[in-house]
């Protein structure tokens, strides 16, 4: 089955610029989750989804970025005013969304953000 | 920021060397992770520990999830090209979905 795709695979913007990350997570999956990557670096949450509200935002580095789900499945992350720091590859994670021990999450290829 | 220090930074082996790294934390987990990285790509799990002290294996990986639930090593044994790569220690809080932190990874270079 698919897993996780993201798009754009890259994104070259200015500073000032907005722009728009695209995830489609594993259909049946209602766990959805940001990350960043910035060069050299490890992920680093920026917020996670179950269905259709964030249950987790704490991440997010300041009001320039938002984040939604409306529907339950396709997520979209939404950088406003881009800073020559938001440069970074951004990753989606996807998760089954139970309280269970085992709870796996699938990541996607991520988004390259550079801005320039 | 992030609460896992992963060691080494970066390892230079031979073919079928042993391989082993490790993370700390200031933190407890109750479930510690391992992922491969590969370039262009996103993390991929390699290895899932959810009780402190268990030891899994995984073909040629082992992993175990410290005693203190605040540390986790993985090893590589027998070493072959394709496990060149970046690895991610990650720690979680709970159960469940939920966020995961991630360590700074281990570059694996090998030489045939």
């Amino acid at each position: 089955g698919a897993g996780v795709s993201q798009t754009p695979s890259n994104k070259v913007t200015e500073k000032g610029k907005y722009v728009e990350l695209r995830c489609d997570p594993i259909s049946g999956h209602t766990a959805l989750y940001w990350y960043r990557q910035s060069l050299g670096q490890g992920p680093e949450f920026l917020i996670y989804f179950q269905g259709t509200g964030a249950a987790d935002d704490s991440g997010l580095p300041n009001d320039r970025f938002f984040a939604v789900r409306p529907e339950g499945s396709v997520s979209t992350l939404k950088i406003q005013r881009t800073e020559r720091g938001d440069s970074a590859v951004y990753l989606c994670a996807s998760s089954l969304g139970t309280s269970g021990i085992q709870e796996t999450q699938y990541f996607g290829p991520g988004t390259r953000l550079l801005v320039l | 920021g992030q609460q896992l220090n992963q060691s080494p930074q970066s390892m230079f082996i031979q073919e079928g060397e042993d391989v082993s790294m490790n993370c700390t934390s200031s933190s407890i987990f109750n479930t510690w992770l391992w992922y491969k990285q590969d370039p262009g790509e996103g993390p991929v799990l390699l290895i899932a520990l959810y009780k402190a002290g268990e030891l899994t294996s995984n073909g040629r990986l082992t992993a175990q999830f410290g005693i203190t639930r605040k540390d986790s090593f993985l090893n590589i044994s027998a070493s072959i090209p394709s496990d060149v790569g970046i690895y991610f220690c990650a720690g979680q809080l709970g159960f469940g979905a939920q966020k995961l932190v991630f360590g700074q990874g281990t570059r694996l270079t090998i030489n045939p």
